[in-house]
């Protein structure tokens, strides 16, 4: 079955502890990507790769690092996570170019205290 | 800046009655339009993808229109039930390098019995 997976789904945890969300995928994506989505504000970008050792910013990359050694792995880094990263975040992949369909993971909750 | 703007934030329907939900957007170039559905608590899956030369796109019980002169698009629900109540985001992709996504915020749909 064609899915995108991330673990952990729900993750409380402390300020300044670091944390490491992955995310894969087993459609052979080359694009991937995370967003971050809190009420009121939608969805937002973080971080995107368009293939394997290639990453840019997206709209909100303060506080956050990524990752692409391998296609199907995308994992999102928190290096000193602070409240204002709680919120609930997505990990997607979708075929190059524009008319690929973006599948998004099931998303992960979550807070830091 | 592109901008991608739904209407209306949120809206409560009864079962069986129908409903249609607006997206404005300032993207450009235009590349495509989706929409998605977001059932509480899960990742966003696609409904509808729509091109500059199409006009209308049914799956099932929702149709949607584009509208590329005005820039504008609606997504209709026809004899809505209770599990139509979702998150219905519009998503406009441009054509320049990287194929960024641009994503509303969202209208989000109640159907009560």
């Amino acid at each position: 079955e064609a899915q995108v997976t991330q673990n952990p789904r729900y993750l409380i945890t402390v300020t300044g502890k670091k944390l490491t969300v992955t995310c894969s995928q087993n459609m052979n994506h080359e694009y991937m990507s995370w967003y971050r989505q809190d009420p009121g504000l939608g969805l937002r970008q973080i971080y995107y790769s368009m293939n394997v050792e290639v990453t840019d910013k997206g709209d909100v990359p303060e506080g956050y690092k990524v990752s692409r050694k391998e296609k199907r792995n995308f994992p999102l880094i928190l290096e000193s996570p602070s409240p204002n990263q709680t919120s609930l975040y997505f990990c997607a992949s979708r075929a190059g170019g524009p008319g690929g369909t973006q599948y998004f993971g099931p998303g992960t909750r979550l807070t830091v205290l | 800046k592109n901008q991608v703007e739904q209407s209306p934030q949120s809206l409560i329907i009864l079962e069986g009655k129908n409903c249609t939900l607006q997206c404005n957007y300032t993207v450009s170039p235009f590349s495509n339009l989706r929409w998605y559905k977001q059932d509480t608590g899960r990742g966003p899956v696609s409904l509808t993808i729509m091109t500059f030369s199409e006009n209308t796109k049914s799956n099932g019980r929702y149709t949607a229109t584009l509208d590329a002169d005005t820039k504008q698009s609606s997504l209709h629900i026809t004899a809505s039930q209770l599990s139509d109540s979702a998150s219905y985001i519009c998503v406009v992709t441009d054509s320049n390098s990287g194929y960024a996504l641009n994503f509303g915020k969202g209208t989000s749909l109640l159907v009560t019995p």
